[in-house]
C-alpha cells in the first residue's frame, strides 16, 4: 500500500489520558498535514511540517497537543490530559511541496469518555 | 479572510440523475488553488481533482465535471446519471499559494442517491 496510512483506526480513551497517533505519508511527500474534523464539519487545519521542520501551527492546537516528525518521514501527533471536546477525527495528508496534490489517510476517530 | 462556502448541507437524488455541488471560495489572493475531495462512510478523504487559479478552463472525467468561474468565485462540481456508489459527503476546498499548502475546507455537501 503506497498511500498515506494512519494508526490506530479508531482510540477510546478516558478523559485526562495521554493518547498517540501516527502518520505514515505516501514516502516520496515531504510535506505533511494533520486535521481535525468534528461530525458534521469540513477538516480544519492543525499543523503541518516540510521534512522535520514544523512550519506552522493553528490557534486550534492548544499546548496539550504536540506534534512531531523527527526524521522527515512518520509523524506523530500527541494529546495530552484528552478532554470530551477533544472527541474528533484526525487526519493526516501528505504532498509533494505545498502546492502539489494533497492525499489523506483513513483517519484517527478519538472518542474521549 | 479566506473561506469556501458549499450552501447545500444535503442533496437527494434518484440514480440517474444529474446533480451539481455548488462551492463559493473567498480570497483576495491571485495565485490559489481548489480542490474537491469525496468522503465515503468510512471516512477517508478522496481527492478528485486539483485547479489553479490561472486555469479556468472546465473539467471532465467520466461522469464528472467541473465548472470554474473566476467572475463569480465558484467552483462547482456535476456528476452526471448518478449512482448510488457516488453517496457520500463532498467537499470543497481553497489552499492559497503563500500559505504553506494548507486546505480551508467548506461545511461539504452531503450527497444521497437512491436506488
Amino acid at each position: 500500500d503506497t498511500g498515506v496510512s494512519q494508526d490506530p483506526r479508531h482510540k477510546i480513551t478516558k478523559r485526562g489520558q495521554n493518547v498517540t497517533f501516527r502518520c505514515d505519508p505516501i514516502s516520496e511527500h515531504n510535506r505533511l498535514y494533520w486535521y481535525r474534523q468534528t461530525l458534521g464539519q469540513g477538516p480544519e487545519f492543525l499543523t503541518y511540517f516540510q521534512n522535520e521542520a514544523q512550519l506552522e501551527k493553528s490557534r486550534l492546537l492548544s499546548d496539550r497537543f504536540s506534534a512531531e516528525r523527527p526524521k522527515g518521514s512518520f509523524s506523530t501527533l500527541e494529546i495530552q490530559r484528552t478532554e470530551q471536546g477533544d472527541s474528533a477525527m484526525y487526519l493526516c495528508a501528505s504532498s509533494l511541496g505545498g502546492t502539489g496534490d494533497f492525499f489523506f489517510g483513513s483517519g484517527t476517530r478519538l472518542t474521549v469518555v | 479572510a479566506q473561506k469556501v462556502t458549499q450552501a447545500q448541507t444535503e442533496i437527494s437524488v434518484v440514480e440517474k440523475e444529474d446533480v451539481t455541488l455548488d462551492c463559493v471560495y473567498e480570497t483576495r489572493d491571485t495565485t490559489y488553488y481548489l480542490f474537491w475531495y469525496k468522503q465515503p462512510p468510512s471516512g477517508e478523504l478522496v481527492f478528485l481533482i486539483r485547479r489553479n487559479s490561472f486555469d479556468e478552463q472546465n473539467e471532465i472525467s467520466g461522469r464528472y465535471s467541473w465548472n470554474f468561474q473566476k467572475s463569480t468565485s465558484s467552483f462547482n462540481f456535476t456528476i452526471t446519471a448518478s449512482q448510488v456508489v457516488d453517496s457520500a459527503v463532498y467537499f470543497c476546498a481553497l489552499s492559497l499559494y503563500n500559505q504553506g499548502g494548507k486546505l480551508i475546507f467548506g461545511q461539504g455537501t452531503e450527497l444521497s442517491v437512491k436506488p
